[in-house]
């Protein structure tokens, strides 16, 4: 069954410090993995996209790494900010298909 | 890119009533699709809407319940029937476009958010 796993489903950490979020997932035929980060009362926008071949990728202060053998990614955030508060939820999808698998998600929160 | 907007934004209906959510692309897309966001979940697709036929509904979601229309490729609409306290949810209505450098992108509405008393 293709699914994809998030952990953990909630952390707490200081403004200015550093975090990983965990993605794992079964999905096969693997296409592209996406993290997606939700601020509250609104609907996710893309922070990156990885395929197969692609173990790395970042933006601005967030690094995605994919490892496609033990089929894991991670989402790094650096130096976070207030406004990182958010829910980060990952989405893998499957080769030949439009359907999107997303994971539950993992709700960060920020304090100053 | 694609900007989508969602009407309304929020809504508080009555048990039995219906929402009818509307959802506005700034260009042509080809792919549309609605989900439902229920407290502190993940996304779930209800269906696919399609232009100019039937929408595809996934596994639990049928049409009677949540009714879609996609009259062009620029807008649809998803009407949730029957309201009831489940219905309560977020609902977002998702673009892809592309293929940009071979990859599909994925865009989402602001979403609407649903409470049914």
């Amino acid at each position: 069954k293709n699914q994809v796993e998030q952990s953990p489903q909630s952390l707490i950490i200081l403004e200015g410090k550093n975090c990983t979020l965990q993605c794992n997932y079964t999905v096969s035929p693997f296409s592209n993995l996406r993290w997606y980060k939700q601020d509250t009362g609104r609907g996710p926008v893309s922070l990156t996209i990885m395929t197969f071949s692609e173990n790395t990728k970042s933006n601005g202060r967030y690094t995605a790494t994919l490892d496609a053998d033990t089929k894991q990614s991670s989402l790094h955030i650096t130096a976070s900010q207030l406004s990182d508060s958010a829910s980060y939820i990952c989405v893998v999808s499957s080769s030949g298909t439009y359907k999107y698998i997303f994971g539950t998600g993992t709700r960060l929160k920020v304090l100053a | 890119s694609a900007v989508i907007s969602q009407k309304p934004s929020r809504d508080i209906c009555q048990r039995g009533t219906s929402l009818t959510i509307q959802c506005q692309v700034d260009s042509q897309v080809t792919m549309m699709f609605w989900y439902r966001q229920q407290p502190g979940q993940s996304l779930t697709l209800i269906a696919t809407a399609n232009q100019g036929s039937e929408a595809t509904y996934e596994s639990g979601f049928v049409i009677d319940k949540f009714p879609i229309s996609r009259p062009n490729l620029t807008f649809s609409t998803l009407t949730v029937s029957n309201l009831s306290p489940e219905d309560s949810s977020i609902y977002l209505c998702s673009v892809v476009v592309g293929p940009w450098q071979g990859r599909n992108e994925q865009f989402f509405g602001p979403g609407t958010r649903l409470t049914v008393l």
